[in-house]
């Protein structure tokens, strides 16, 4: 799987958006963008994922890149709930299928 | 549906003491695994398995073995614990649709001291 960079950690005030950075530069043709959170204590949760066109469901959007070397996260309008470590993952749909999770982006929403 | 489910949800071993962590879900999902949260670190994947039957190891195998005899459990075994193996287990799970929302679910964690 190919591996991704995220920074360690970003503050964000409360009501604004959240825009959480990826980068992904050896990602191949057939690797999926996912996203995940993790609040304290808690299992991870998904998020929102995509291949290469932006994708918006009810959490967030996810803008992708032309070259697909980097991805967005964003949340429109972060609340204090929304703090939490964010893990970008890339992966490819075969049967030997896992999922690597990294370090993560621990988002601090500020009031 | 329950989704994934854990227990127990903590556990406090001795050194060398042996131990199974329980996974099972409810969703009829093909794949499985487990991963480990040390404090301020990321998930590692421990084991996965993509149907029953078919495990394999991932990224920090060593101290812990799997089986997957049905498509609703994946126990973890721990053969001997040791300090090094405190940490919080997540299990998770998931299947693999082509074309549809492929997400995981995890559990709600197993939080283990090993004195």
């Amino acid at each position: 799987d190919a591996k991704t960079t995220q920074p360690p950690s970003m503050d964000c005030a409360e009501g604004r958006a959240a825009n959480l950075p990826c980068n992904h530069s050896t990602i191949s043709g057939n690797e999926y963008v996912y996203w995940y959170r993790q609040i304290h204590s808690q299992g991870p949760q998904y998020i929102i994922h995509g291949l290469k066109n932006n994708e918006t469901n009810e959490m967030a959007s996810l803008i992708i890149t032309e070259d697909r070397k980097s991805s967005t996260l964003i949340l429109p309008h972060a609340t204090l709930r929304d703090t939490a470590v964010y893990y970008c993952i890339v992966r490819v749909w075969n049967r030997d299928d896992k999922i690597i999770f990294g370090k993560g982006t621990r988002l601090h929403i500020l009031p | 549906n329950a989704g994934v489910t854990q227990t127990p949800k903590f556990q406090v071993l001795k050194t060398g003491q042996s131990m199974t962590l329980q996974c099972a879900q409810d969703m009829n999902h093909e794949y499985m695994s487990w991963y480990r949260q040390d404090p301020g670190m990321g998930l590692r994947l421990i084991h996965y398995s993509v149907g029953a039957g078919i495990t394999d190891q991932g990224e920090v195998p060593n101290g812990y073995n799997v089986s997957r005899s049905t498509t609703e459990d994946f126990p973890l075994r721990l053969l001997s614990a040791a300090p090094s193996q405190t940490s919080v287990y997540f299990c998770a799970s998931w299947n693999v649709i082509l074309g549809r929302d492929n997400e995981q679910f995890f559990g709600p964690g197993t939080r283990l001291t090993v004195l």
